[in-house]
């Protein structure tokens, strides 16, 4: 198994501005994901986080608006930017290995809007 | 067709009752169905998983149950106690051999003392 840090564990953001969420995993991984979750909602994936590479985004998310950095096989960040009210919600990162596709998630960030 | 359907949406037991949570899926080509279980306020917890070539897989308290044909799955709980009162969420991975998980809507549970 993986374990799973994410920093910070939550915020409180001003209209307009950025916020950049770490996601720290305490051995290498294959595969890393940032998920958004509503409260009391499901999870939706946002992107897949590629090591050395641009991240591949599902739809409804771009680039612009949620940047996603892999420098290693153990580190991601996800940069929520230009935020509004709706942007709140908690920010799920996880990790884990191609070959067994088992996933381990981070405790999230839960992220609020004013 | 990506989706993965869940029911029911919350469910209540006695300590002791055997709760079971039921999964649809659409793709055939998923092959990885874990179950996750979330606490509130903590990220998701990897309770159990299956793939198809097993019919069901046990750990513990926790079981779940593969039918392939009918493309459903589903998660017991045995001897359920007060402390398995969670969310559970299950997922469906594999198409593409991305890693990708697909989860469900989740239902949450609360077992009575």
């Amino acid at each position: 198994s993986a374990v799973i840090s994410q920093k910070p564990s939550r915020d409180i953001c001003q209209r307009g501005t950025s916020l950049t969420i770490q996601c720290q995993v305490d051995s290498q991984v294959t595969m890393m994901f940032w998920y958004r979750q509503q409260p009391g909602q499901s999870l939706t994936l946002i992107a897949t986080a590629n090591q050395g590479s641009e991240a591949t985004y599902e739809s409804g998310f771009v680039i612009d608006k949620f940047p996603i950095s892999r420098p290693n096989l153990t580190f991601s960040t996800l940069t929520v930017s230009n935020m509004s009210p709706e942007d709140s919600s908690i920010y799920l990162c996880s990790g884990g290995q191609i070959l067994n596709n088992e996933q381990f998630f981070g405790p999230g960030t839960r992220l609020t809007v004013l | 067709q990506q989706q993965v359907k869940q029911s029911p949406q919350s469910l209540i037991v006695q300590k002791g009752g055997i709760p079971i949570i039921n999964c649809a899926y659409e793709n055939t080509a998923f092959d990885y169905f874990p179950w996750y279980q979330q606490f509130p306020g903590k990220g998701p917890a990897l309770l159990i998983a299956i793939r198809p070539d097993v019919s069901e897989k046990k750990e513990g308290r926790f079981t779940i149950s593969f039918n392939k044909s009918a493309k459903q799955f589903s998660l017991h709980i045995m001897d359920s106690q007060p402390g398995d009162s969670a969310t559970y969420f299950c997922a469906a991975a594999g198409s593409g051999n991305t890693g990708k998980l697909i989860f469900g809507q989740g239902t949450t549970l609360q077992v009575k003392p």
